[in-house]
């Protein structure tokens, strides 16, 4: 059980260009999503906390408006990169978690972005 | 404010050594703490999940203590073997918001 699906798994698109990333808990009701990014050799970085039904709580540093999360269901969240550059390329993971007992994250696969 | 830490940050080991990797926090208010494995350019994988009142945790060749008063975790991986290589992460949860801190890893080579 608790298994977190991303898609897509890898995604090369152009400067200038949105692209989406979808976030699914499949056996459970996620309550709560984070968005991670990482760069090579480094851990993660937390970008945002979403609580279904909620506006995203954004970590100082990450521009809310160029990466738009929608948590619109208990069992999927979304991360959109809005205006896609170069230096957004990195691995994105999301975690989900029903903020009840074990209160573990279960994290999805991660999704390669890389913008050309 | 919270810091994990974790040494050491690289570690390499012929196939069959018993080995420990530490991880160290400053604050002893956690919910809990949970070790992960992370393979080049793949996702976590979670190994084992330690909750406050819990003193270790097993699975398999993988034994995980946790002293919250002295602010340390071990994660103790008996009889390595090559396909134990990876970055090892741990991270603690401080609180409801359920946000993980993490530690910046330690990338273990086990040599054939």
């Amino acid at each position: 059980g608790a298994v977190v699906s991303q898609h897509p798994s890898r995604v090369i698109c152009k400067s200038g260009t949105s692209v989406k990333i979808e976030c699914r808990s499949l056996d459970f009701q996620a309550t709560t999503m984070f968005w991670y990014r990482q760069f090579p050799k480094q851990s993660l970085m937390l970008m945002a906390t979403s609580n279904e039904g909620s506006k995203a709580t954004y970590e100082q540093g990450v521009e809310k408006d160029k990466f738009l999360i929608n948590h619109a269901s208990l069992t999927l969240s979304t991360l959109t990169v809005t205006s896609a550059h170069p230096e957004d390329s990195s691995f994105y993971i999301c975690s989900a978690t029903n903020r009840g007992w074990p209160y573990e994250q279960y994290f999805g696969p991660g999704t390669r972005l890389t913008v050309t | 404010k919270q810091e994990v830490t974790q040494i050491p940050a690289a570690l390499s080991v012929p196939e069959g050594e018993n080995l420990v990797l530490n991880c160290s926090f400053t604050d002893s208010a956690i919910y809990n703490l949970q070790w992960f494995r992370q393979d080049p350019g793949k996702g976590l994988t979670s190994l084992l999940l330690i909750q406050s009142s819990q003193r270790e945790q097993t699975s398999g060749r993988l034994n995980a203590s946790l002293d919250k008063s002295s602010g340390r975790s071990t994660l103790y991986i008996a009889a390595s073997q090559p396909g134990d290589s990876a970055t090892y992460l741990c991270a603690v949860n401080m609180d409801s918001n359920y946000q993980l801190i993490w530690g910046a890893g330690t990338k273990l080579i086990i040599k054939p």
